[in-house]
């Protein structure tokens, strides 16, 4: 698989507002997951999104891809304190690809 | 209760010592990883196994041992030879490559 870029690096917002962040990739893929690290934890999966989706949802948040433009978004809505964390996308070439490599990430923070 | 477990959290050793670290899952995964991630940073692959009796090097293999003599295991070794070894290590399994990955909560190494 391939690593995934984040952009922005880090992002603060204000608690009810929206929160977007980006992932750029460079060679075709197969899905393209998000996953989110608070501080000091493990990170913890939030969605998959194979590449014959064009969006995808869970609960407040809101995923995108591209394949043209090798791009991803992730949206959250409506944003809380408890959504503070890290997120990394993982671009992933399939089942039989076992690499799973993350990014620098990006870092939300969000102010009560 | 299934999950994956480090442990443990917090370790401290003497510069020069070898180290093994513990990751045990009980979920039936056949893909286990361990990751190296610094402060301020993204994570970084160490090393990525597909099946039992095999494993590949990731992006920062040097320095590291790793075996898979068992599904539900994957010990690291950092060894002397890894220069900078103080670092939040984290460990994760999958069902295949690139499905959602499951993480455990880190093991934070010290090394003085």
């Amino acid at each position: 698989s391939q690593q995934g870029e984040e952009d922005p690096q880090a992002l603060s917002i204000q608690e009810g507002e929206n929160a977007t962040m980006n992932c750029s990739y460079k060679t075709s893929i197969n899905n393209l997951q998000w996953y989110r690290q608070n501080s000091g934890r493990g990170l913890v999966h939030l969605i998959l999104i194979r590449s014959n989706e064009r969006e995808k949802h869970s609960g407040r948040l809101r995923v995108t891809l591209d394949t043209s433009k090798k791009s991803s978004s992730l949206l959250i809505t409506a944003s809380r304190a408890a959504d503070t964390a890290s997120y990394f996308c993982a671009p992933g070439g399939g089942i039989n690809d076992y690499k799973l490599s993350f990014g620098a990430g990006t870092t939300v923070t969000v102010r009560a | 209760d299934g999950g994956i477990t480090q442990s443990p959290k917090y370790l401290f050793r003497k510069e020069g010592q070898n180290v093994t670290l513990s990751c045990e899952q009980n979920l039936n995964h056949d893909a286990m990883y361990w990751y190296r991630q610094d402060p301020g940073q993204g994570l970084r692959l160490i090393y990525y196994s597909q099946i039992v009796n095999d494993f590949q090097k990731g992006d920062i293999a040097e320095g590291y041992s790793v075996s898979r003599e068992k599904k539900e295991s994957f010990p690291l070794t950092v060894t002397s030879a890894q220069k900078n070894p103080t670092a939040f290590y984290l460990c994760a399994s999958s069902m295949w490559g690139n499905t959602e990955a499951f993480f455990g909560q880190g093991t934070r190494l010290t090394v003085v």
